[in-house]
């Protein structure tokens, strides 16, 4: 098993365009998620999705989208990318249920200039 | 919204000393978890409580959640070099399946 892939590791973005930061997990989770991480500021919610056709806003969605079509699939994207969205963002999955950890991918670095 | 804190944003210790960190969260909590980043990696999962009151021990490491399921703590006897990292907590509510995040605090060991 793989566990949650992200793509790409590193992105540079020129403020404005759009970019779609892939994840996929191979464990069937029903539960996946997206956070971001900024220096000292941990890691922030963006947003998450229980099932398939199922997403849901989390901390700070604003200026991200997201779509669930499949199990495996929870793409996030950028449709404008500003400055304030360079961060590193984490996909997170896991089985449905509370008594079961979050297991996150590699990491997605991205700068907006 | 729920909001989670932690307590020290970062610590210094000699390999060897005690290390606590302290979570608060202002609304009461089904459950938390804790996570271990190291530099330049991805959290990784280490324990979850959901008792009130509860202690889960892991070698050198003592988490407890608090009576009043607001708060937690995770407890490092003996620090090695090994337990450089970031320690988050993340807590979720009843019927809900964010999972918040706090701060973290970022340990650092010195040999």
């Amino acid at each position: 098993n793989a566990g949650v892939t992200q793509t790409p590791k590193f992105q540079v973005l020129k403020t404005g365009q759009s970019m779609t930061l892939q994840c996929a997990q191979d464990m069937n989770h029903e539960y996946m998620s997206w956070y971001r991480q900024d220096p000292g500021m941990g890691l922030r919610l963006i947003h998450y999705s229980v099932g398939a056709g199922i997403t849901d806003q989390g901390e700070v969605p604003n200026g991200y989208n997201v779509s669930r079509s499949t199990t495996e699939d929870f793409p996030l994207r950028l449709l404008s990318a500003a400055p304030s969205q360079t961060s590193v963002y984490f996909c997170a999955s896991k089985r449905q249920g509370d008594n079961s950890p979050l297991h996150f991918g590699n990491g997605t670095r991205l700068t907006v200039t | 919204g729920q909001q989670v804190m932690q307590i020290p944003q970062y610590q210094h210790v000699q390999e060897g000393e005690d290390f606590t960190t302290y979570c608060n969260s202002s609304t009461t909590l089904s459950n938390i978890q804790w996570y271990k980043q190291r530099p330049g990696g991805h959290p990784v999962f280490l324990i979850q409580l959901v008792k009130s009151g509860e202690v889960k021990k892991q070698k050198r490491l003592t988490f407890q959640f608090g009576e009043a399921k607001k708060n937690s703590s995770l407890h490092i006897t003996a620090t090695q070099t090994t337990d450089v990292g970031t320690y988050f907590c993340a807590g979720s509510t009843s019927g809900t399946y964010k999972y918040i995040f706090g701060t973290g605090t970022r340990l650092k060991v010195l040999a």
